[in-house]
């Protein structure tokens, strides 16, 4: 059973670009979290979806980042109009089911650098 | 909102010694408290997680204890090996509330 996987593992982007990051949960995974982390730091939540549903956008930026999970495919995380404060680590994990006493397992994460 | 604390920053301990890490955390109704080890370049993974019902968790060198009078939570690790170098985080959730609120982690090194 494969785990959680990201794509791409990095990716650099100038200022002003989009940047996609996608998240195929664990088979039979249904519930996805984003989270972002910097250098040093914790991880921060951004934003938990199920299928074609966000549960909850409340740590992520209202203007510029957008999350979906459709129905057939990866999860996509999508920030536009990148700046250099976007430049962070962004892991995203998945559970079989929500609640937070359940473990969320976590994928290797996309590494954002912008330029 | 919750806010979870972890100390230290850094613990550098000899290969063979015990390494204890702390957090607290500010939310009474939290009840799921979980450590997650993190190497370098890797996303993080579940090590041992504590529920509220129980004061102490063990598995195998690792432990968990849990005072939810004083609201801290530990981490215990006997017997250190150098595979145990790396950033441990410790978190903290309500169990009808999905998200995990993260200390801000311990790098742990192992000194041969």
């Amino acid at each position: 059973n494969a785990g959680v996987m990201q794509n791409p593992r990095h990716l650099v982007r100038r200022r002003g670009q989009e940047a996609r990051l996608r998240c195929s949960p664990m088979k039979g995974h249904s519930h996805v979290y984003w989270y972002r982390q910097l250098p040093e730091e914790g991880l921060k939540f951004m934003v938990y979806l199920q299928k074609e549903n966000i549960i909850d956008e409340s740590g992520m930026p209202k203007e510029r980042f957008s999350a979906e999970f459709p129905k057939e495919g990866p999860s996509i995380l999508r920030i536009q109009q990148v700046v250099r404060g976007d430049s962070a680590a962004y892991f995203c994990a998945s559970s079989p089911t929500s609640g937070g006493d359940n473990e969320q397992f976590f994928g290797p994460g996309t590494r954002l650098t912008v330029l | 909102g919750e806010n979870v604390e972890q100390h230290p920053s850094t613990l550098s301990v000899q290969e063979g010694d015990s390494a204890v890490i702390k957090c607290t955390y500010s939310d009474s109704a939290s009840n799921y408290f979980p450590w997650y080890k993190q190497e370098l370049g890797k996303g993080p993974q579940l090590i041992i997680d504590i529920r509220s019902n129980v004061g102490e968790k063990k598995d195998q060198r690792i432990a968990v204890t849990l005072n939810k009078t004083a609201k801290h939570f530990s981490l215990h690790i006997t017997e250190t090996q150098p595979e145990d170098s790396a950033v441990y985080f410790c978190a903290a959730s309500k169990g009808s509330n999905y998200q995990l609120i993260w200390g801000a982690g311990t790098k742990l090194i192992i000194k041969p």
